[in-house]
């Protein structure tokens, strides 16, 4: 089955300590990206990757780090979280760039709580 | 710069009765303009995409939308509610000419549908 697969879904945590929220699809995609959702903002892009080695930062990037070593994989680092943090991560991959031909796909999203 | 606005964070209608949400964009470019929906607690799902060819788009389960230009709606409806059709529904604008898969999300509208 095509999917865009996050883990974990549910993620308490305290401030400062490190973490990794995993992404990974199995469709092959170029295109991948992460978002978080806050009520009353909808969705603001975190960052985003055109292939294999290549990241740019999107919107809203601060505190945040990627790594995009192989092209299934595109995992979420918080080096030092804060509650400001605290947030609804989804991760989205489509085939390529192009929003016309490339709709996104989304994971199942993780729920971020950092107290 | 491209924005997304969704009137109305919360719509309630009854099964049967016609839904309509709305969203105004503005943008620089043409646009693609996307509707997405998010179930509970699942990622969001592609409703319809307008990519500049015909202006009312159909989508997946019943929904449709129109692009106006001369109004930058693209408003989405449904001519008879079901309870499966209670989510939270997103427009989205593509940010840049189709060059780059960069979204821009409205906050959203969650849809209640009553018996």
């Amino acid at each position: 089955e095509a999917q865009v697969t996050q883990n974990p879904r549910y993620l308490i945590t305290v401030t400062g300590k490190k973490l990794t929220v995993t992404c990974s699809q199995n469709m092959n995609h170029e295109y991948m990206s992460w978002y978080r959702q806050d009520p009353g903002l909808g969705l603001r892009q975190i960052y985003y990757s055109m292939n294999v080695e290549v990241t740019d930062k999107g919107d809203v990037p601060e505190g945040y780090k990627v790594s995009r070593k192989e092209k299934r994989n595109f995992p979420l680092i918080l080096e030092s979280p804060s509650p400001n943090q605290t947030s609804l991560y989804f991760c989205a991959s489509s085939l390529r760039q192009g929003a016309g031909s490339s709709p996104l796909h989304f994971g199942n999203g993780t729920r971020l709580t950092v107290t | 710069a491209q924005s997304v606005t969704q009137l109305g964070s919360h719509v309630s209608v009854s099964e049967g009765a016609l839904v309509l949400l709305r969203c105004n964009y503005s943008s620089s470019v043409p646009p693609y303009l996307f509707w997405y929906v998010q179930y509970p607690n699942q990622g969001l799902q592609l409703l319809l995409k307008y990519t500049s060819a015909a202006t009312l788009v159909k989508g997946i389960n019943g929904f449709e939308a129109e692009f106006k230009k001369s109004e930058t709606s693209f408003h989405l409806t449904k001519p008879s509610a079901h309870m499966s059709d209670a989510a939270e529904y997103f427009c989205a604008v593509s940010k840049g000419s189709g060059g780059y898969n960069k979204l821009i999300f409205g906050a959203g509208t969650r849809l209640a549908v009553h018996p």
